[in-house]
């Protein structure tokens, strides 16, 4: 499809485990973002790229989150040692950034993340 | 950073009435403010955004204002309908036109017939 692609879906881990979820933008959209949000709470910004370079990666809770893009395309949210306060939906956007401005941001369906 | 608050966190309606969301922001730097309706279950999606060098924007039954010296922007939903029923969000750029969305919490908008 055309739209943005997350992978797992669903994904159940049990607490200590490293888990990696998966984003493929849009083709052609420069720019992506990750967001938590967790059960009837707002978006959590975690981090943004440009390109393969993240300007702003403030919103990353702790060092055990990190996550990297290749190729202006597809990016992987990394969570070590899990917490069951890491439990949410990770939901990642991307947008072509037209003209150097940030445009309309197209969610994916999200990765249910369970920490048992 | 930016920081963008959001109210109310529930609003309920009647049919037909009017519904006003008002967000603020902090950092003078941004110059972008779309909104985003997710219904249950669902990803959000935009419905409609202004730009710092406008001060209101209608599309049909909505609308959004902006007062860039208030540094505060709403959202003006006319004859609402139960369809309207979901969660609205309002964000704001950090770091200027080309910058990262910050997101308010959200207002849970419920439209009774």
């Amino acid at each position: 499809g055309a739209g943005v692609s997350q992978s797992p879906s669903n994904k159940v881990t049990e607490k200590g485990k490293d888990v990696e979820l998966r984003c493929d933008p849009i083709s052609g959209h420069t720019a992506l973002y990750w967001y938590r949000q967790s059960l009837g709470q707002g978006l959590e910004f975690l981090i943004y790229f440009q390109g393969n370079s993240a300007p702003d990666k403030s919103g990353l809770p702790s060092d055990r989150f990190s996550a990297e893009r290749t190729g202006g395309s597809v990016s992987t949210l990394t969570i070590q040692r899990t917490q069951q306060e890491d439990s949410a939906v990770y939901l990642c956007a991307s947008t072509t950034s037209p003209r150097g401005n940030t445009g309309e941001l197209f969610f994916g369906e999200g990765s249910r993340l369970t920490v048992l | 950073g930016e920081n963008v608050e959001q109210h109310p966190s529930t609003l309920s309606v009647q049919e037909g009435d009017s519904a006003v969301i008002k967000c603020t922001y902090s950092d003078s730097a941004s110059n972008y403010f779309p909104w985003y309706k997710q219904e249950l279950g669902k990803r959000p999606q935009l419905i409609i955004d202004i730009r710092s060098n406008v001060g209101e924007k209608k599309d049909q039954r909505i609308a959004v204002t902006l007062n860039k010296t208030a540094k505060h922007f709403s959202l003006h939903i006319t004859e609402t309908q139960p369809e309207d029923s979901a969660v609205y969000f309002c964000a704001a750029t950090r770091g200027g036109s080309q910058g990262n969305l910050i997101f308010g919490k959200g207002t849970k908008l419920s439209v009774k017939p």
